[in-house]
């Protein structure tokens, strides 16, 4: 199976800030990425596809990129909306399999 | 506008069945993979299984592979997990989610299941 990690685990950031997810596969992967965002008590919702494609309605501070085994998810400018929880997860094969999450917290 | 409605969860003692439903509409249902996918209490996501279209492929997690089956009916938009065996540790909320491009573009709101004595 695929290993998909993500780093940092947590991060504390201000309005405004770059904030930027790593996700690592521990094989390669192509273009199969997707990222999702997850707050409390919600459903999670698609973010990103095809590790640089944003969904329709996503808001364009919103980025990602990679290929291969090495992905990151970019907020240019951190909105109070995007408190949450972001998860990776790899379409390469089955098991399709999610990162552990990344926690977005307040400053 | 999609719309994906679980239900069928609750508590249930170990080893016992449950059988969860997702009603979709909002788009022709017979033209996407569909997946269930858990998260345990305050832990990360979990995909379980994933569907095609037409029903005739089916994938599962290792964790319910040979306990848990998925499967769909398009006449009737409707997505179903049968879920036998029950453990603790598949205590979770549930969310049905309609795939395309290999990703789960939208999810449905969740269902509880809790396996407790």
């Amino acid at each position: 199976d695929i290993q998909m990690t993500q780093s940092p685990s947590s991060v504390s950031a201000s309005v405004g800030d770059r904030v930027t997810i790593t996700c690592r596969a521990s094989q390669g992967i192509s273009n199969w990425l997707a990222w999702y965002q997850q707050k409390p008590g919600k459903a999670p919702k698609l973010l990103i596809y095809a590790a640089s494609n944003l969904q329709s309605g996503v808001p364009s501070r919103f980025s990602g990129s990679g290929s291969g085994t090495d992905f990151t998810l970019t907020i240019s400018s951190l909105q109070p909306e995007d408190f949450a929880t972001y998860y990776c997860q790899q379409a390469n094969s089955f098991p399709r399999t999610f990162g552990q999450g990344t926690k977005v917290e307040i400053k | 506008e999609v719309q994906l409605l679980e239900s069928g969860g609750g508590l249930v003692q170990p080893g016992g069945s449950l059988r969860l439903s997702c009603a979709a509409s909002g788009f022709t249902f017979s033209s996407y993979a569909m997946s269930w996918v858990r998260q345990a209490p305050g832990k990360g996501l979990e995909w379980v299984s994933t569907v095609s279209g037409s029903g005739v492929s089916t994938y599962y997690a290792d964790s319910v592979k040979g306990r848990f089956i998925i499967s769909r009916d398009n006449s009737k938009n409707t997505l179903s997990l049968q879920m036998n065996s029950l453990r603790a540790e598949d205590t979770a909320i549930f969310y049905c989610a309609k795939d395309r491009s290999s990703a789960s573009v939208f999810w449905g709101q969740g269902i509880l299941v809790t396996v407790s004595s």
